[in-house]
């Protein structure tokens, strides 16, 4: 089955700076890789997605990017707030029915 | 208001025990997923219903068993829990499978077998 491995499992970063998570896949098969964050006591939610044939996916100060021949991808923060402090998921799927998620990163934006 | 419902929240039992935990949605759904949390594990998948009557294993699916009788519905059933089994634990609902478009998650249910 799909393994995701991802790094790093906790992240500080400076408010206003970028924040950057990787992710590996091992199936080559993967074609949907979504990112779901889940704030302290709550649900995952999805933030952001992206499908196999597209490399790059924006949306306002999230992106997305995905290396199909490396077999992997990066979730990309930039101008973070307080907000973002939470722990994200990345995770892939090779079929219509199961997705596989890493082990998520702990994400902490230092005011 | 779109939501996924489970029941319970929190839970507290001994080995041995059978619990049920409850998951329904409103959303008209066909996909639905149960998911167990832990620390440095992540999300993982215990089982999986595309349908009314059709069910399969996820990752994770030794001491679980599941239902969909009903397509709003689908609950998650410890037959004989054990410790191993406490953790957090998610369902999920998706109009798509669960592979292919976003999964709409409830709000958990903490379980501790003790």
């Amino acid at each position: 089955g799909e393994n995701v491995e991802q790094h790093p499992s906790t992240l500080s970063v400076q408010e206003g700076d970028s924040a950057v998570i990787k992710c590996t896949y091992s199936d080559s098969a993967s074609n949907y890789f979504p990112w779901y964050k889940q704030e302290l006591g709550k649900r995952p939610q999805l933030i952001i997605d992206i499908r196999s044939n597209v490399g790059e996916k924006k949306d306002q100060r999230i992106a997305v990017t995905l290396n199909k021949t490396a077999k992997h991808f990066s979730l990309h923060i930039t101008e973070t707030q307080p907000e973002d402090s939470a722990v994200y998921f990345c995770a892939a799927s090779s079929n219509d029915y199961k997705l596989s998620f890493g082990a998520g990163t702990t994400v902490t934006v230092r005011a | 208001e779109a939501q996924v419902t489970q029941n319970p929240r929190y839970l507290i039992t001994v080995t041995g025990k059978k619990l049920t935990v409850t998951c329904s949605q409103n959303m008209n759904h066909e996909y639905m997923s149960w998911y167990r949390q832990d620390p440095g594990l992540g999300l993982r998948q215990i089982y999986y219903s595309m349908n009314v009557e059709v069910t399969d294993k996820g990752d994770v699916p030794e001491g679980y068993k599941v239902s969909r009788k009903e397509k709003r519905n689908f609950p998650l059933i410890l037959e004989s829990p054990s410790p191993n089994q406490t953790s957090l634990y998610f369902c999920a609902s998706s109009w798509s499978g669960g592979g292919t478009g976003e999964l709409f998650f409830g709000e958990g249910s903490r379980l501790t077998v003790l």
